[in-house]
């Protein structure tokens, strides 16, 4: 079955770490997503990517990097200057056609310790 | 500008009561709209879509119907189970414009 696989599931940083959120699909979708969800609220997106080697920043981009150079993966980097990391990431992806629906991955949790 | 709307929770309920989690929308165009579900500690699952005005989608016993005379997408549950309890989430999809919208979400707690 296709789907998003996301990786770790837990993820424990210390303070002034960079560290690399795993997302890969085989939906063969064109476009990539990533969101921030803090507890009790909505999604928040941090960058998207339509086509390879492309990407653009999304609403809270500022403390992470981005890259795509497969279709299949767009890993995330949530580095130092990230001052509030501690948050669950969900990873999407979807078709850039008129079917618009995201399919999502099962998150990840990131905690600073 | 564009976005969505949802009822503020928690909302609780007995189970096999009624269910109705509001949302209105304001687009430019024509969007589709969709309801997503989260369980706790999982990413969000499509629940419903409808990709245009009077559509009606459904799915495991939810149905929202695409109203554009007062722009609604209200989602609907005759008989809730507490399996059902989660976050729901409204969302928006402008195709033209290449936006994509969620709302804020709406938890749901069924009490046995």
């Amino acid at each position: 079955d296709g789907g998003i696989t996301q990786s770790p599931k837990y993820l424990f940083r210390k303070e002034g770490q960079n560290v690399t959120l795993s997302c890969e699909q085989n939906l063969n979708h064109d476009a990539m997503y990533w969101y921030r969800q803090d507890p009790g609220q909505g999604l928040r997106l941090i960058y998207y990517s339509q086509i390879v080697n492309d990407f653009q920043k999304g609403d809270i981009a500022e403390g992470y990097s981005v890259s795509r150079e497969k279709k299949e993966s767009f890993p995330l980097t949530v580095t130092s200057a990230q001052k509030n990391p501690t948050a669950f990431y969900l990873c999407a992806s979807s078709r850039r056609d008129r079917d618009q629906r995201r399919t999502f991955g099962s998150g990840t949790r990131l905690t600073v310790v | 500008g564009d976005s969505v709307t949802q009822m503020e929770g928690p909302v609780t309920l007995s189970e096999e009561a009624f269910l109705t989690i509001n949302c209105t929308y304001t687009a430019t165009g024509y969007p589709s709209l969709f309801w997503y579900v989260q369980y706790p500690g999982e990413g969000l699952q499509l629940l419903l879509k409808a990709t245009k005005a009077d559509d009606k989608g459904s799915n495991k016993g939810f149905e929202a119907t695409y109203r554009k005379e007062t722009t609604s997408f209200h989602l609907e549950k005759g008989s809730v189970q507490v399996s059902d309890s989660a976050v729901y989430f409204c969302a928006l999809g402008l195709y033209n414009f290449n936006k994509f919208y969620f709302g804020s979400g709406t938890k749901l707690n069924v009490k046995p």
